[in-house]
């Protein structure tokens, strides 16, 4: 059974500092895995989707890493924002279907 | 112009009612989704719906039945609404069934029972 987990679970930075997020897996064996931001009393919305076949993705400030064999991925934010303050989740796919596994998630916040 | 929209957003209601939650996307897609958010914030999926079939359900108690009049729509119905159905439910919407595709989420609804 795959378990998703995100340490931590919270972070707490000052506005322009580059940060990591980090997500593990158990099962190697997945299709592809997204990172999501959450807004408090907001739905969630994907910033980056890998590919079982690729190592990064970037988009923006964002770049997110995966890397099967150690069970990792990474989200990178570099030059943080108070706006940037959320919550990330990741979440794995199996191959054999569209169900999405969840991570808890870190709550990151930015100081002005 | 919302993706996906779901209503209501917030409801409160009494242990034993029975209550609705409905979703829409506009997007095209062909599959469907309803997550249940923890207070821990896990998030599970509960049903997955393709071309209004039924693909994906959960150990979800049988008192939550989802109806997909069409493609675009997905409703969730709980019956003899309990304490601890209390939570966040998000409905969501991908290209199509399998992976590799990016979903797309509604922004929830909170359901409180007391």
């Amino acid at each position: 059974k795959q378990e998703v987990t995100q340490i931590p679970a919270a972070l707490s930075v000052p506005e322009g500092e580059n940060l990591v997020l980090n997500c593990s897996f158990t099962d190697s064996a997945i299709y592809n895995l997204q990172w999501f931001r959450q807004d408090p009393g907001k739905g969630l919305t994907s910033l980056l989707l890998i590919q079982s076949s690729q190592r990064e993705q970037t988009s923006g400030r964002l770049n997110a890493s995966l890397d099967k064999s150690s069970g990792r991925s990474t989200l990178y934010i570099a030059a943080s924002q108070p706006g940037d303050s959320a919550t990330y989740l990741c979440a794995l796919t199996r191959a054999s279907g569209s169900r999405l596994t969840f991570g808890e998630g870190t709550q990151l916040t930015v100081n002005p | 112009d919302t993706a996906v929209s779901q209503t209501p957003k917030y409801l409160v209601t009494q242990m034993g009612n029975d209550k609705s939650i409905k979703c829409e996307q506009n997007l095209g897609h062909d599959t469907m989704y309803w997550y249940k958010q923890d207070s821990k914030k896990f998030l599970k999926i509960m049903f997955s719906y393709n071309n209004k079939e039924l693909i994906i359900n959960e150990t979800v108690p049988n008192r939550f039945s989802p109806k997909s009049p069409d493609k675009a729509h997905l409703n969730l119905h709980i019956n003899s609404l309990e304490l601890g159905d209390s939570a966040v439910y998000f409905c969501a919407s991908s290209q199509e069934l399998g992976t590799g595709n990016t979903i797309y989420f509604g922004e929830g609804s909170w359901l409180t029972v007391v």
